[in-house]
């Protein structure tokens, strides 16, 4: 089963925060992030485990509900290499990566 | 040091043909995965293989057969292509589960 995404689109100027939420219906093993510029493949920025441990990107950070089977990205003092479309993978005891629907984000200077 | 190699990176295929696409790794990963992905829709597993000698179906399998011929390599078939085939291909390894994915560059397929 997807996850899923909100919001589906968000524009920020420069310097601006955002959080882009994730959330399942089922009980996760872990949470992965990643972001995709226009016409290339995703890249790995970041992955939650359950029990605690993160793995990731220095300048972004993220967290992860367990109970309530969410997570969330948190983009600090946005950049304009920031924009691109984010896509969070969740799995479940298997190998089996689901990822949502995406939200795209625009930094305007 | 190359990472995830697909190929073709564009075809056009007409309704009824057949095709293989190739995805090849060089970290030594157990698992590979090949995602669609469509406008709106994100990126949606079609087979992956947790480790070499295995396979599974993810979320839309139908008109899709895979093979893991060894270690380094996951093929994605298509045996009667279909315009809703028409899609960009993803294909990703990583080293274990709940490893980060390393994607290919994709394979942009049209089914006419």
């Amino acid at each position: 089963q997807q996850p899923v995404q909100s919001p589906q689109a968000v524009i920020l100027r420069e310097g601006e925060d955002a959080v882009i939420n994730c959330s399942s219906s089922k009980a996760l093993y872990s949470v992965h992030w990643y972001r995709q510029k226009h016409g290339e493949a995703p890249v790995f920025l970041m992955i939650l485990l359950k029990g605690g441990e993160q793995k990731g990107h220095e300048k972004i950070s993220a967290s992860f509900n367990e109970k309530k089977q969410q997570s969330s990205l948190y983009l600090t003092a946005s950049q304009l290499s920031y924009s691109g479309t984010y896509f969070c993978g969740t799995e479940e005891d298997n190998n089996d990566m689901r990822f949502g629907a995406g939200t795209r984000l625009t930094v305007k200077p | 040091n190359a990472g995830v190699t697909q190929t073709p990176k564009f075809q056009v295929l007409k309704t009824g043909q057949s095709m293989t696409l190739q995805c090849a790794q060089d970290m030594n990963h157990n698992s590979m995965y090949w995602y669609r992905q469509d406008p709106g829709m994100g990126l949606r597993l079609i087979y992956y293989s947790a480790s070499e000698g295995t396979t599974d179906k993810g979320e839309v399998p139908n008109g899709y057969n895979v093979s893991r011929l060894n270690k380094r390599e996951f093929s994605l078939r298509l045996e009667s292509a279909a315009p809703s085939q028409t899609s960009v291909y993803f294909c990703a390894s990583s080293e274990f589960q709940n490893s980060p994915l390393h994607f290919g560059n994709g394979t942009r397929l049209t089914v006419t």
